[in-house]
């Protein structure tokens, strides 16, 4: 059975500060998903990571998959409050039907002005 | 491009009435998953649909929950008879398998029984 494990899961920072977030997985595979969720609503899609070593960038947030390490991280550079939100990370627990994405339980940003 | 919709976005009902959650994937799409999200227990799949066929509905709690994929434009879970503790936001989602698996979520429907 495929486990996702995302630590923190609650993260408290200042505005300016630099950040990452752990994603570990336990079963092999090459596909690792990051969304975001605002409180009240639903899941948007930040990064799609495809590949070993892949690595993602969109403002402030960048991300990487190390499928080796069965890790990915997400990295917050100079956080700001519009970052306060849930992130997860999911996993794809490929079958030959189909994929099925596992998520992680979740961390939890709050950025302090 | 619409996205994922669901239907209602909120339903409050009695113990022990049959509850029905709707969604539309979006077109083209040919994975439709449900989820269903709570504090004490995060994110958990229900069931999931590849072209239109039930793959795993192992994360289904009980007899109780049902899912349907008539079409690939139509799927339906309904709850015969509610409990207090099936009290949850459920998420539809859909995706093209073939291209990158990326899910995209409906707005949820917030589900209390009372």
């Amino acid at each position: 059975e495929l486990k996702v494990e995302q630590n923190p899961l609650f993260l408290s920072m200042q505005e300016g500060k630099n950040y990452t977030i752990y994603c570990n997985y336990s079963t092999t595979s090459d596909r690792l998903y990051w969304y975001r969720q605002d409180p009240g609503k639903s899941l948007e899609s930040l990064f799609v990571l495809l590949s070993n070593g892949a690595v993602k960038q969109e403002g402030r947030l960048m991300a990487s998959l190390d499928t080796k390490a069965r890790l990915s991280t997400l990295h917050i550079t100079a956080a700001v409050h519009d970052l306060s939100a849930t992130y997860f990370c999911a996993v794809d627990g490929v079958n030959n039907a189909g994929n099925m994405l596992t998520f992680g339980g979740g961390t939890r940003l709050m950025v302090k002005p | 491009d619409a996205g994922v919709i669901q239907s209602p976005r909120h339903e409050v009902t009695e113990m022990g009435q049959e509850v029905t959650l709707r969604c539309k994937p979006i077109s083209g799409h040919n994975s439709l998953f449900w989820y269903r999200q709570t504090m004490m227990r995060g994110l958990e799949l229900l069931i999931y649909f590849n072209n239109n066929v039930p793959i795993d509905d192992s994360g289904m709690p009980e007899d109780r929950f049902s899912a349907k994929m008539p079409n690939a434009s139509f799927s339906t879970l309904k709850i015969q008879p509610s409990e207090p503790r099936d009290s949850a936001v459920y998420f539809c989602a859909s995706s093209f398998r073939q291209f990158t698996g990326e899910l995209f979520f409906g707005e949820g429907s917030r589900l209390t029984v009372l």
